[in-house]
């Protein structure tokens, strides 16, 4: 299983433009998630899905768009870029499952500069 | 709303024992968690505990909780080199599952 990836690795965006990150999981999984990590910052929740077809915004929604139109994709679309949106994204996954303790299992990251 | 807190930084000396401090605020939680960054990657759980448990012991890691203080602490014995990285502490609400996470603290061993 090669798990939770992203694509891509590294990207520089000027502002007003736009991008996809791409996340894919081969566990099957049903929940995932798309957070950002700030320097010196814990992570905090974009957007997640309970299932193929479900979002819900997280704690920090705006300036972002998601889709789950199948199980294992989940991309987080940026329409126009801002400098605020400069960060390391992370896409997770999870069960869902209570005897999984909800393990969250993450991606490498992308790092994205906005200038 | 939940607030997760940790200290930023934490230097120890190879072979003393290491402890991480958090603090959170949602009683309710189900589960709290210790994830591990090392650089330049993703986070991994390094272990977790249930909220009716007040220790958990695996290998070289002691997880305690202080549910009456809202205090969780993480334990690494015997510390290498190889422990150096972010630890973030976690908990899952329990109306949603989802894990709010703390600010992490950086852990630097030294020779």
């Amino acid at each position: 299983n090669a798990g939770v990836t992203q694509t891509p690795k590294f990207r520089i965006l000027k502002i007003g433009q736009s991008m996809t990150l791409q996340c894919t999981q081969d566990m099957n999984h049903n929940y995932m998630y798309w957070y950002r990590q700030d320097p010196g910052m814990g992570l905090k929740l974009i957007y997640y899905s309970v299932g193929a077809g479900i979002t819900d915004k997280g704690e920090v929604p705006n300036g972002y768009n998601v889709s789950r139109s199948t199980t294992e994709d989940f991309p987080l679309r940026l329409e126009l870029a801002a400098p605020s949106q400069t960060s390391v994204y992370f896409c997770a996954s999870s069960s869902g499952l209570a005897e999984h303790y909800n393990e969250q299992f993450f991606g490498p990251g992308t790092r994205l500069t906005v200038l | 709303g939940e607030d997760v807190e940790q200290s930023l930084f934490l230097s120890v000396r190879e072979g003393d024992s290491s402890v991480i401090n958090c603090t959170y605020t949602d009683s309710s939680s189900t589960y709290l968690y210790w994830y591990k960054q090392e650089p330049g990657a993703g986070l991994q759980l390094l272990t977790y505990i249930f909220s009716n448990m007040d220790m958990k012991q695996d290998q070289r890691l002691t997880v305690l909780l202080n549910k009456k203080d809202k205090h969780l602490s993480l334990r690494i014995a015997d510390t290498q080199t190889g422990d150096s990285a972010i630890y973030f502490c976690a908990e899952a609400d329990y109306n949603t599952d989802k894990l709010i996470f703390g600010t992490g603290t950086r852990l630097q061993v030294f020779p």
